[in-house]
């Protein structure tokens, strides 16, 4: 079965601008998660939607939204970026949510802002 | 959150079993044990998960320790494709609200040689 798939690949914002980054999950998944990935900070939670309803958010500016949608496809937006936000953008899905489940992530969304 | 420790890098030779040790001396009998892994460029990919009992699956096997406070990844032939950064994370059954938040520490980064 295809893969979480996440568009576009690559993205140059220049500060202040704003930008919405897609997510696929898996057919038949409906949680989608997002995480933040930096050399300085590692692997961030940013936020999780289950069934078009956020169920956790992570300690991010509120900079930092997301949605999903009733086909569980999912987006991110970061409004006034800044240079820190440079980083890969991970979404990843899961079938239902919970400990028991593993999690599938996609290849992720490079993000450079200049 | 019970935290996990994993040294920051191991070294292995192709075709050797590797074991990757993970410590988290104050889980509690609800955590579930994760292993996940980041290859080069890519988004991280599920390797294993287990309560109590050792697991295996064709990727990996889980041991656990009888006391719970300490787990091994142990892949049984190491290939050059298994170079990666390797985490440890715990997942609460009773943390409903967590929902699949996943909280990666810094990981082992192991290095496979030919």
């Amino acid at each position: 079965k295809a893969g979480v798939t996440q568009t576009p690949r690559y993205l140059i914002k220049t500060r202040g601008q704003q930008v919405t980054l897609s997510c696929s999950p898996i057919s038949g998944h409906r949680s989608v998660s997002w995480y933040q990935q930096t050399p300085g900070q590692g692997l961030q939670f940013l936020f999780e939607y289950f069934s078009e309803t956020q169920r956790n958010k992570g300690n991010f500016p509120g900079r930092f939204s997301g949605r999903q949608f009733s086909n569980s496809r999912s987006e991110m937006n970061v409004s006034t970026l800044e240079l820190g936000d440079s980083a890969l953008y991970l979404c990843a899905s899961s079938r239902t949510t919970g400990p028991y489940y593993e999690q599938y992530f996609g290849p992720g969304t490079r993000l450079t802002v200049t | 959150d019970a935290k996990t420790t994993q040294p920051n890098s191991m070294e292995s030779n192709e075709e050797e079993p590797v074991h990757l040790p993970c410590n988290h001396s104050t889980i509690s009998g609800t955590d579930y044990i994760h292993w996940y892994r980041q290859l080069p460029s890519q988004g991280p990919e599920y390797v294993i998960h287990g309560l109590t009992s050792n697991v295996n699956n064709r990727m990996a096997s889980l041991a656990i320790a009888e006391d719970r406070k300490s787990s091994t990844l142990i892949l049984h032939r190491a290939t050059l494709r298994d170079a990666a950064v390797y985490y440890c994370i715990l997942r609460d059954l009773r943390a409903n609200n967590a929902g699949n938040m996943l909280t990666f520490g810094g990981g082992t980064r192991l290095m496979v040689k030919p």
